[in-house]
């Protein structure tokens, strides 16, 4: 029983567009919506974080936007770099302090 | 601070044998995370630990799985029988316990069983 999901296994997108990945999730008592970014052969890195009391937070190029409604949030990536080309985790913290953490999705950013 | 250190990197090893996967915490951190990855899985939370006293071990899949944590610079995963299927990559992961969900791992242990 998934409780963050992200459907999508893959995504490829031109450079200099936006990345928009997307995830799912069904505990309504998560805190905090995270994304983790992973290189191969490296751990995963956190990149930014979104409190369930909010719906949008900003950090440079990198936007999560959070739909409690829906149990949907996003990751937009604006303008897609070369070096954004990563497997992208999507994850939520329960009040226990668990991280519980989606499969994740490829990004290809393509020349 | 050089980050979350894990040992060894790889690990090769056959069925049957016990399995050592070491971890140094970021100085500091007083939360440790223990997690497996696999293609079926995903990243899975196995244990963690607050001020080196387990929490939660639920995702330990079997009695062979045991960690502990000495002390607040180390912790010890180990596998004892080990099994094919325990084949994964290990990530030890430490935080702030102000902000667990900005968690810093380490680059990870392969591990294989034959």
């Amino acid at each position: 029983d998934q409780q963050v999901k992200q459907n999508s296994p893959s995504l490829s997108v031109q450079e200099g567009r936006i990345s928009i990945l997307n995830c799912d999730y069904t505990n309504s008592m998560f805190d905090y919506f995270l994304w983790y970014k992973k290189y191969p052969a490296e751990g995963p890195t956190f990149l930014i974080s979104i409190s369930s009391i909010k719906d949008k937070n900003e950090d440079g190029r990198f936007t999560v936007f959070l739909n409690k409604s829906a149990k949907h949030l996003s990751l937009h990536i604006v303008p897609s770099q070369p070096g954004d080309s990563a497997v992208y985790f999507c994850a939520a913290r329960a009040r226990d302090d668990k991280i519980i953490f989606g499969k994740g999705t490829r990004l290809h950013i393509l020349p | 601070d050089a980050g979350v250190i894990q040992s060894p990197r790889h690990e090769v090893t056959e069925m049957g044998q016990e399995v050592t996967l070491r971890c140094k915490p970021i100085s500091g951190h007083d939360y440790l995370f223990w997690y497996r990855q696999t293609m079926m899985r995903g990243l899975e939370l196995l244990i963690y630990f607050n001020n080196n006293v387990p929490i939660d071990d639920s995702g330990m899949p079997e009695d062979r799985f045991s960690a502990k944590m000495p002390n607040a610079s180390f912790s010890t995963l180990k596998i004892q029988p080990s099994e094919p299927r325990d084949s994964a990559v290990y990530f030890c992961a430490s935080s702030f316990s102000w902000a667990t969900y900005e968690q810093y791992f380490g680059p990870g242990t392969r591990l294989t069983v034959t």
